[in-house]
């Protein structure tokens, strides 16, 4: 069956330290990739997606980035935290592009 | 530019009273549109989408590309029916990974 893994589920992590967020595929073949964040009261912003392995779209200008080692691996990282990276991150995956399913999120709190 | 508007930050209704949460969108293309659900303590998941004409969980949405809206309706909520729901957009192909827009979204709460 097709699976989401996106750990860690929360993490704290002070200022200007780096991040990692790593989010695993399974039971499916060279889908496409996304990640989102989603902050209270305005909705899911979609911040990269991927179509295939090296293969990385920005879509918002910010101190993040992705990358796509294997075709089911997606990683969102940053060299140094800022306090408004904090929020709630969601990995999805989609094959038809009819249909995203998501990844249970990680919630990241930057003091 | 694609663009979601959910009109609505929370909607309250009672169990049995009909239910409809607002989406209007702005593309000039033709898209294909989208309902996710967040239930308390779960994952976001799809709901519904115009392309499948389907009712889930009694749900229903019509998309009106005179009005540019996707409103989702219900004929009577039930308590479950509570969560977050999301209104989203696709459309650009496959070049540009199918994204989705997604609207702010609304959460519906059914009261006994």
């Amino acid at each position: 069956s097709q699976t989401i893994h996106q750990w860690p589920a929360t993490l704290v992590q002070p200022v200007g330290s780096p991040l990692s967020l790593e989010c695993t595929v399974e039971g499916t073949s060279n889908p496409n990739l996304y990640w989102y964040r989603q902050a209270a009261g305005r909705g899911l912003q979609l911040l990269f997606y991927s179509v295939g392995i090296g293969q990385i779209s920005s879509e918002v200008p910010q101190n993040l980035s992705a990358s796509r080692p294997q075709d089911r691996q997606f990683i969102l990282s940053s060299k140094k935290l800022l306090l408004s990276d904090s929020g709630f991150y969601l990995c999805a995956w989609s094959v038809d592009g009819y249909g995203y399913t998501f990844g249970s999120g990680t919630r990241l709190t930057v003091v | 530019a694609q663009r979601v508007t959910q009109p609505e930050k929370l909607l309250s209704v009672f169990k049995g009273a009909p239910v409809e949460l607002k989406c209007n969108y702005s593309y000039s293309g033709s898209p294909e549109l989208f309902w996710y659900v967040q239930y308390s303590r779960q994952r976001l998941q799809l709901l519904l989408r115009h392309i499948s004409r389907e009712s889930i969980k009694g749900f229903t949405a019509d998309l009106n590309k005179g009005e540019t809206s996707f409103h989702l309706k219900k004929p009577f909520a039930q308590e479950e029916d509570s969560a977050m729901y999301y209104c989203a957009l696709s459309g650009l192909g496959m070049e540009y990974g199918n994204k989705l827009v997604f609207g702010a979204g609304t959460i519906l709460r059914v009261k006994s």
